[in-house]
């Protein structure tokens, strides 16, 4: 029944050592969100994918990247992970969001992201 | 730029209480509102959905106001029960392409058995 899976639920990483995260969605919605949560903070969107259109927020900084190689799944990329990078990343989807009537983001169970 | 406030920040209260959480935001300019749940290390689960048209939604034990004009949303928990415990967020949809959504950072409710 799972809509938006996230994978793996729990990352440890080491300093600097390059990351993926992983979301896949079973609604076949056209737009993918990630958003970082750091602890008792609101959730921040990093960027998100419209089809293949990749939508990047002006202040996420470049070491996150973010690779949709299809309808399902899309990935986010952590270049070199610092402490501060050390959060909550939560992946939604929601159909067109032109689509004003319809529009409504659901999420996964997000990723909790330690660095070391 | 839009601001999304949720006050209190926390919230006790005994079960069997009914209470109301709020969310203000500083630009009337939205396509709707969201309320969310959190409960910890989780991912965040949908509860109401409110367009701009509307002034109210209902689900269960929950009901959301929304007053646009005034920039605010309240969230109703009827007869409130300790598996409510949880952190709830509201978020804006701001006029926008993207979808984008502004969260507040949430008002974390213990309800006491």
């Amino acid at each position: 029944d799972a809509m938006v899976i996230q994978n793996p639920r729990y990352q440890v990483t080491q300093f600097g050592k390059p990351v993926t995260l992983s979301c896949s969605q079973t609604l076949n919605h056209n737009v993918m969100y990630w958003y970082q949560q750091k602890s008792s903070q609101a959730p921040k969107l990093l960027f998100h994918y419209y089809d293949k259109d990749f939508n990047n927020e002006a202040d996420t900084p470049d070491n996150f990247q973010s690779r949709r190689p299809n309808t399902s799944f899309c990935f986010l990329d952590i270049r070199s992970p610092g402490l501060g990078d050390a959060a909550m990343y939560l992946c939604a989807t929601s159909r067109d969001p032109y689509m004003v009537s319809s529009y409504e983001q659901y999420f996964g169970p997000g990723t909790r992201l330690t660095v070391t | 730029k839009q601001e999304v406030t949720q006050i209190p920040a926390a919230l006790s209260v005994p079960e069997g209480e009914n209470l109301v959480l709020n969310c203000s935001f500083t630009d009337s300019a939205i396509y709707n509102l969201q309320w969310f749940r959190q409960d910890p290390g989780k991912g965040l689960t949908s509860l109401l959905l409110i367009q701009s048209s509307q002034r109210e939604q209902t689900s269960g034990r929950l009901n959301a106001s929304l007053d646009k004009s005034s920039g605010r949303s309240t969230l109703y928990i009827a007869a409130s029960q300790p598996g409510d415990s949880a952190t709830y967020l509201c978020a804006v949809r701001p006029y926008s392409n993207t979808g984008k959504l502004i969260f507040g950072q949430g008002t974390t409710l213990q309800v006491k058995p």
